[in-house]
């Protein structure tokens, strides 16, 4: 079965630093992407950053970059200059196939960036 | 507006009420979805809806009944039930439901069944 996984339930990081957060996926289709979204305390999912399979480079936006290794099959989070606002749990998804390729979301991983 | 909004924010019922939970995108998009994100769990994907036809329904109980009246509204009708239903309930909206494209999402509904 296709799916996403997260092994880090938790992470903590001192502000100011990087920190990456791990996510891997299995999948059987030749083209697909990767997204991560943030959900803060409030409960709403923003989105961060994309990834398409066939993109050459790894993705950046802002503080976020993706490390992305297609041979192993993991597109890992980094988080650069940790803020306190960064502070929320993390979800890597990916769309798997069925009548609608629909986002299929990891278990997350929570962030608590320290002062 | 814009966005993605939910209404209400936070729901209290009976196992024996019924409720409808509402949805409202403001982003011309043509695909809305129905998540359920219960604690210690993965957000479970429930409808996916499509110019307002519905495209998938990942085995949800009967006692959940989507509607999507048109390609910015969705609702989620609530009758009888369980505790086990307790769950932040998460309205998505994107352009097509290709999976190309990133998902927007409203705050959530937090629905409590006592």
């Amino acid at each position: 079965a296709q799916k996403i996984t997260q092994t880090q339930p938790g992470m903590f990081v001192q502000e100011k630093e990087a920190v990456t957060l791990d996510c891997t996926y299995d999948t059987s289709d030749p083209s697909y992407g990767l997204f991560w979204y943030k959900q803060p305390s409030s409960g709403e999912m923003i989105f961060l950053i994309y990834q398409g399979s066939y993109d050459q480079q790894n993705a950046t936006e802002g503080r976020y970059s993706l490390n992305f290794q297609k041979a192993r099959k993991s597109a890992n989070l980094v988080i650069s200059a940790s803020q306190l606002g960064d502070s929320a749990m993390y979800f890597c998804a990916n769309p798997i196939g069925g009548s609608a390729r629909q986002l299929t979301f990891g278990s997350g991983t929570q962030l608590t960036v320290l002062p | 507006e814009t966005g993605v909004t939910q209404t209400p924010r936070h729901l209290v019922m009976g196992m024996t009420n019924k409720k409808s939970l509402k949805c409202e995108q403001h982003l011309g998009h043509n695909a809305m979805y129905w998540y359920k994100q219960s604690a210690k769990k993965p957000l479970e994907l429930m409808f996916v809806y499509s110019l307002e036809e519905r495209v998938e329904n990942n085995s949800v109980p009967s006692r959940f009944s989507p509607e999507c009246p048109n390609s910015s509204h969705l609702f989620l009708h609530l009758h009888t039930l369980q505790p086990e239903d307790s769950a932040l309930y998460l309205c998505a909206s994107s352009q097509d439901h290709t999976g190309t494209t990133e998902a927007f999402f409203g705050q959530g509904t937090r629905l409590t069944v006592v």
